[in-house]
């Protein structure tokens, strides 16, 4: 079985530019996690989806995180513009019943 | 507020020892317990969970042990061996629809060989 694949693996930028990143569940998955990981700390749930909803955006930065799921599927997650702090990993994550989630290998992203 | 805490940063076993993880919380409705385990440059992979209705839960060399009444629970790894070495996290959640995984901050593992 395939598991979460994640891209890009790594991304640099400069503050105030725009970056996205791509995740696509395990195939049947409905629950769907994107998670901000700072070094040194335990991921940070950032949204949740249950098909192509949102069931929890609560931690999520909207002045410049937004984050979709297409057709239940596929999801992207965007930063428009990235500040320092946005330097972390983002983990994808999907469950089949929202008990035990698995992650992707994540994308490191670099903010200069 | 950290609702889950590991207290250990970093913990070294010589190889074929048995290495002890702890992970205290705070929050009394948490109701499922998982700990994962972190290569570098990898996500976190799914090794082992634990509902709160049981004290105790093994699968191969991996036991966890959960005591509700001191908020405590502990992965323990016998034998361990090099390939252990890694980063490990314990997780929590509360029952209902959205199921949230709370972390701790990690404990960095290393099994000497």
């Amino acid at each position: 079985e395939a598991g979460v694949a994640q891209s890009p693996r790594y991304k640099i930028i400069e503050k105030r530019q725009s970056v996205a990143f791509w995740c696509n569940p395990i195939s049947g998955h409905a629950t769907l996690y994107w998670y901000q990981q700072i070094l040194g700390q335990g991921p940070k749930l950032l949204i949740q989806f249950q098909n192509n909803g949102v069931v929890d955006d609560s931690q999520l930065p909207k002045d410049r995180f937004s984050a979709e799921r297409l057709k239940g599927v596929d999801s992207t997650l965007k930063i428009q513009p990235a500040k320092l702090e946005d330097s972390a990993v983002y983990l994808c994550a999907s469950s089949p019943d929202s008990y035990t989630q698995y992650f992707g290998p994540g994308t490191r992203l670099t903010v200069l | 507020d950290q609702q889950v805490k590991q207290n250990s940063p970093s913990l070294s076993v010589q190889e074929g020892r048995i290495s002890i993880l702890n992970c205290d919380y705070t929050n009394s409705m948490f109701d499922y317990f998982l700990w994962y385990k972190k290569y570098p440059a990898e996500g976190p992979t799914f090794l082992i969970s634990i509902s709160s209705i049981k004290d105790k839960n093994e699968d191969g060399r991996f036991t966890v042990f959960l005591n509700k009444s001191a908020k405590h629970l502990s992965l323990h790894i016998v034998p361990s061996q090099p390939g252990d070495s890694a980063v490990y996290f314990c997780a929590a959640s509360v029952s209902g629809s959205a199921r949230q995984l709370t972390f701790g901050s990690g404990t960095q593992l290393t099994v000497l060989p």
